[in-house]
């Protein structure tokens, strides 16, 4: 069965700090492993890693992937209180129509002023 | 640009009463999900299609079923609802299998 685990489940820290959110994994035949955001409502898009050691970034956020040790951080410098969110990992396996994504329980980030 | 659309955004239900969430996509995607979130549990597939007039069960399936009749929509329903029924539940569309989906808003619903 596949497995997603996400650690810390919670952290607090004061803005202008830097976080990092760790996400590992179990899957058969590893396709890709995706991060979201989810604030108040829908969860959105972050990143897709699909190789190692590749690091994606966009603005302050950042993720790199580890297939050997089967895991996967996401980076947020400098803070801000808009990054308060539940940040969610998944990961896909195989490649036929029917693979489905499986996710992790989230990481609840509260940015204090 | 509307993208996953779920009517409606908030319900409570007797017990062993039946309703139908709709999902509705304006992005000509293939596949379709249906998820609930709990408390602690994370995002849970609930059922999920890879096409018009396909379904296929996920990890939580058991009191719900779905219908996809038409490729932009995607219906799950509860035939009796109970009370562990009570969540958030969310519908996502992607163009191909497991990369980046769209979420709809979620519909809070209440079973009591």
């Amino acid at each position: 069965e596949d497995k997603v685990v996400q650690s810390p489940l919670s952290l607090v820290v004061h803005e202008g700090d830097t976080v990092t959110l760790n996400c590992s994994y179990e899957v058969t035949n590893f396709r890709s492993l995706l991060w979201y955001k989810q604030e108040k409502k829908a969860p959105t898009f972050l990143f897709m890693l699909t190789s190692s050691g590749i690091e994606k970034k966009s603005g302050r956020l950042s993720s790199i992937l580890d297939k050997k040790e089967l895991f996967s951080i996401l980076n947020i410098t400098a803070t801000q209180t808009g990054d308060s969110a539940v940040y969610l990992c998944a990961v896909a396996p195989g490649t036929g129509a029917n693979s489905k994504l499986t996710f992790g329980k989230g990481i609840t980030l509260s940015v204090r002023p | 640009n509307a993208g996953v659309t779920q009517t409606p955004k908030f319900r409570v239900l007797k017990t062993g009463q039946s309703m139908t969430l709709l999902c509705a996509q304006d992005m000509n995607h293939e596949y379709m999900y249906w998820y609930r979130q709990d408390p602690g549990m994370g995002l849970r597939l609930i059922h999920y299609s890879v096409g018009e007039g396909t379904t296929a069960k996920g990890e939580v399936p058991d009191g719900y079923n779905v219908s996809r009749l038409k490729k932009q929509n995607f219906l799950l329903g509860l035939e009796s609802a109970a009370p562990s029924q009570t969540s958030v539940y969310f519908c996502a569309s992607s163009y191909v299998p497991n990369t980046e989906a769209f979420f709809g808003q979620g519909t809070r619903l209440t079973v009591v």
